[in-house]
């Protein structure tokens, strides 16, 4: 079974772009999780997706940040209009069961705003 | 607000020797709470997971302990080898809360 798949690994963006960060679950793991890491940081909760829903969205920045858990095909975490305060790892994780289970995660996406 | 703190930054510990890191969390009655190992540019991985219910919990060299009432748990690494190095992450889950909180992590050396 293939791991939690993230892509880019590394995704450089000048100032007002847009970033798109991908993440792939495990196979049959249905709970998405996206975490933000700032160097010698912790993991900051930022969104937390079932398969269409949005459950939880309370580490999510109000403006310029978006996510989305589509039926079809992988997670994706947007950012508008990055600023280099969005510089960061950003990492996915998934579930089998809602809440109570431990999560796989994937390498990372390294973004860095120029 | 919910937090957790996690001992000292950076623990350097003799090989052979046990590493004991410390979770401490306040505002907060999770379900369960969980252990992590971070290395460089790299995802957490999963180590153990102790439900509120249980006092200890063992795996191989590792063990963790998780007392409710003084709000910590602890992590135990013996036999601690340099392959153990590593960034430990722990993490709280509630049964009705939907996200999980991680701390900031220790940051384990183990010299030979």
């Amino acid at each position: 079974n293939a791991g939690v798949m993230q892509n880019p690994r590394h995704l450089v963006r000048r100032r007002g772009q847009e970033a798109r960060l991908r993440c792939s679950p495990m196979k049959g793991h249905s709970h998405v999780y996206w975490y933000r890491q700032l160097p010698e940081e912790g993991l900051k909760f930022m969104v937390y997706l079932q398969k269409e829903n949005i459950i939880d969205e309370s580490g999510m920045p109000k403006e310029r940040f978006s996510a989305e858990f589509p039926k079809e095909g992988p997670s994706i975490l947007r950012i508008q209009q990055v600023v280099r305060g969005d510089s960061a790892a950003y990492f996915c994780a998934s579930s089998l069961v809602r809440g109570d289970e431990k999560l796989f995660f994937g390498s990372g996406t390294q973004l860095s705003v120029l | 607000s919910q937090k957790i703190e996690q001992n000292s930054e950076a623990l350097n510990i003799q090989e052979g020797k046990t590493a004991t890191l410390t979770c401490n969390y306040t505002n907060y009655s999770p379900a369960y709470l969980q252990w992590y190992r971070q290395d460089p540019g790299r995802g957490p991985v999963f180590l153990l997971l102790i439900r509120e219910n249980e006092k200890e919990k063992r795996k191989e060299r590792l063990k963790v302990t998780f007392d409710t009432t003084l709000k910590q748990s602890l992590f135990h690494i013996t036999a601690s080898q340099p392959a153990d190095s590593a960034t430990y992450l722990c993490a709280l889950g509630g049964s009705s809360a939907s996200k999980i909180i991680f701390g900031s992590g220790t940051r384990l050396s183990i010299r030979p």
